[in-house]
């Protein structure tokens, strides 16, 4: 089966513009999160949904961070405006259900670059 | 309250010998426990995970681990390292009560040498 697909791989911007990174789940995974890794860490969650319903979005800087998962598939984390230390690679994950019990499938990551 | 915590953030064995990476864990209730491996521009895989049961459990790749609730740990073990095992080795937690919460710790960087 397809693993968790992630564009782009690689972005730099410069601080104060927006980007956004996208993440096509495994298919039938109903399960969706968004990690992020600064270098030398491990991956922090920013949010995790259920379907296309947000479970958990804690630790997300909603000032500046934004999330969707429409239609329960596909998803997009988006950051406006970027700062330097939004600097790390973005992670998403996708596991089969809802239970606590389930492994996630991690994609590639997005490296973000922020100058 | 760090959630989880690996102490080491490097580990050095020789191959063929026997890898300990070492995961302590401070979360509320019954704890979900799981490994993931990384490698050199590879995503996160999964190893293993303890939910319930036998305290002793068997991943891929060989790797196993020990649930020991009394000292909170989750200890990674293989008993003959491989040079291609050399990896960045993560131990995640969810929380018992809140299975929304779900920690990660900061990975342990493993070195088999010929």
């Amino acid at each position: 089966e397809a693993g968790v697909a992630q564009s782009p791989r690689y972005k730099i911007i410069e601080k104060r513009q927006s980007v956004a990174f996208w993440c096509n789940p495994i298919s039938g995974h109903a399960t969706l999160y968004w990690y992020q890794q600064i270098l030398g860490q491990g991956p922090k969650l920013l949010i995790q949904f259920q379907n296309n319903g947000v479970v958990d979005d804690s630790q997300l800087p909603k000032d500046r961070f934004s999330a969707e998962r429409l239609k329960g598939v596909d998803s997009t984390l988006k950051i406006q405006p970027a700062k330097l230390e939004d600097s790390a690679v973005y992670l998403c994950a996708s596991s089969p259900g809802g239970l606590a019990i389930y492994e996630q499938y991690f994609g590639p990551g997005t490296r973000l670059t922020v100058t | 309250a760090q959630s989880v915590a690996q102490p080491e953030d490097q580990v050095n064995v020789a191959e063929g010998n026997p890898l300990t990476v070492k995961c302590t864990y401070s979360v509320s209730g019954n704890p979900y426990l799981f490994w993931y491996v990384q490698y050199p521009n590879r995503g996160l895989q999964f190893l293993l995970k303890y939910i319930t049961g036998d305290n002793l459990v068997k991943g891929s790749y060989g790797f196993e681990a020990e649930f020991n609730k009394s000292q909170t740990s989750f200890h990674l073990k293989k008993p003959s390292a491989l040079v291609s095992d050399s990896a960045l080795y993560f131990c995640a937690v969810r929380d018992g009560n809140n299975f929304n919460k779900f920690y990660f710790g900061s990975g342990t960087k493993l070195n088999v040498k010929p």
